[in-house]
């Protein structure tokens, strides 16, 4: 399974840009990069995936390098309700017939109000 | 995580008694994901259910634990006589296909006493 590294803390003024970094060396040509976050006591929830372009959506900006060997999701403006532990994420896949995410042990965002 | 249905959202067993954790995803999705979470650490992948098939159980401890996603109703995980070690949540994600994105659910959080 590809491994992905992200710093295990970060920390973030409110109403300020934050980037969230992640390295996958090991990213296979057909691994697509996704990133989740999950809120205390809740569920994972999607924020954004890409493959080799840049992506952006309502939620975040989802820079990926050209090589593809790292990525950085970033949030526009962080509000106190972007607290969070985020994964970023290669999605297997599917060589070995299933397309399951693997997580880390991500990124706790604390954003200082 | 909207539409993604899990129940009960907390569950107390006593050791030897079974559990059933529900999971009902979006409308048109038929792809599930079971993934546990133990206090602090992050989501373990445990297996993967296309309706009526099981397409990787790769992460399914061998013994007491099993999964079924029938043509008609919600995902079922089961465990059997449980024990204490298996407290944890318990998080199940839908998708419409193989490829794309998986929503959560906001989980069951299982207590073994």
């Amino acid at each position: 399974d590809a491994k992905t590294t992200q710093p295990n803390s970060m920390e973030s003024n409110e109403e300020e840009p934050v980037h969230l970094p992640c390295n996958h060396s090991t990213i296979s040509g057909t691994d697509y990069i996704h990133w989740y976050r999950q809120l205390p006591s809740q569920g994972p929830e999607y924020v954004i995936h890409g493959l080799t372009s840049n992506v952006n959506n309502r939620m975040a900006s989802l820079a990926i390098a050209e090589d593809r060997k790292s990525s950085t999701l970033i949030l526009h403006r962080a509000t106190l309700r972007d607290a969070a532990v985020y994964y970023c994420i290669l999605r297997d896949n599917g060589a070995s017939g299933t397309y399951k995410y693997i997580f880390g042990t991500g990124t706790r965002l604390k954003v200082l109000a | 995580n909207a539409g993604v249905m899990q129940n009960p959202r907390h569950l107390v067993r006593r050791r030897g008694q079974e559990a059933r954790l529900r999971c009902s995803p979006m409308k048109g999705h038929s792809h599930v994901y079971w993934y546990r979470q133990l206090p602090e650490e992050g989501l373990k992948f445990m297996v993967y259910l296309q309706k009526e098939n099981i397409i990787d159980e790769s992460g399914m401890p061998k013994e007491r634990f099993s999964a079924e996603f029938p043509k008609e109703g919600p995902s079922i995980l089961r465990i059997q006589q449980v024990v204490r070690g298996d407290s944890a949540a318990y998080f199940c994600a839908g998708s419409e296909g193989q490829n794309t994105e998986a929503f959560f659910g906001q989980g069951t959080r299982l207590t073994v006493v």
